[in-house]
């Protein structure tokens, strides 16, 4: 089975600065997703972000990037120039897929962050 | 595109009484939707998946004959609350995929039982 583990249950920041999140994940698996998710107060679950574990490259999206250690099973999300709109509670999740991708497991969410950005 | 829709979005009902609650895909066919429940500032505990024309998977621990789900169509899967108990009273939050992998969440249904 695997796991998911987000070490910081909480974590503010100033609006403009960066941040970090922090994820560790285990698992036997050597085809995977990992995703990171973001629920703000309205409970909208939104997807931030996708790495796929056979790209070497860390995936991004525009304020939004990874910082993915295969060997080490990390997968942090790092969140430059800060917005009040992305106060929210950050979930990362991990999903196994078999070899040539033809079927996708379902969602491992770990325990989540809830990250206050502060005007 | 990708939109998730719940409804209903909040629901009281008194204890005893069952409770539907509707998923749907609104602009893609999902072979598979899933169904989660979340207390406040938790994380989203998986209850089942469900596959289009087939029987629910319940996780461990989750009661069948209490979370009713059907998955008739491409587009819509439920979740009735049979008998529904104070207990009960959480939030339930759908998701639907389409045949990749990532999974679209609806905006969620706050179930309240007194």
């Amino acid at each position: 089975a695997q796991t998911v583990t987000q070490s910081q249950p909480e974590m503010s920041v100033q609006e403009a600065e960066t941040v970090t999140l922090s994820c560790t994940y285990d698992t036997s698996e050597s085809n995977y997703y990992l995703f990171w998710y973001k629920q703000p107060p309205s409970r909208q679950m939104i997807l931030v972000i996708r790495q796929e574990a056979y790209k070497q490259q860390n995936a991004t999206e525009n304020r939004f990037s990874v910082n993915f250690q295969k060997a080490a099973k990390s997968f942090s999300l790092k969140i430059s120039d800060s917005q009040l709109g992305d106060t929210a509670m950050y979930f990362c999740a991990f999903m196994k897929h078999n070899a040539g991708g033809t079927s996708y497991g379902k969602l491992t969410f770990g325990q989540g962050t809830i990250l206050t950005v502060h005007p | 595109g990708a939109v998730v829709s719940q409804h209903p979005s909040r629901v009281i009902c008194k204890s005893g009484t069952s409770v539907k609650i509707e998923c749907r895909s609104l602009d893609f066919q999902a072979t598979t939707m899933f169904w989660y429940r979340q207390f406040p500032k938790q994380s989203l505990m998986l209850m089942a998946t469900s596959n289009e024309g087939s029987k629910a998977t319940y996780e461990q621990g989750v009661e069948k004959d209490k979370f009713l789900i059907n998955h008739a169509s491409l587009t819509l899967s439920t979740l009735t609350v049979t008998s529904a108990h104070p207990e009960d009273s959480s939030f339930y939050i759908c998701s639907a995929q389409p045949y990749k992998e990532t999974q679209y969440f609806g905006p969620g249904t706050r179930l309240l039982v007194l």
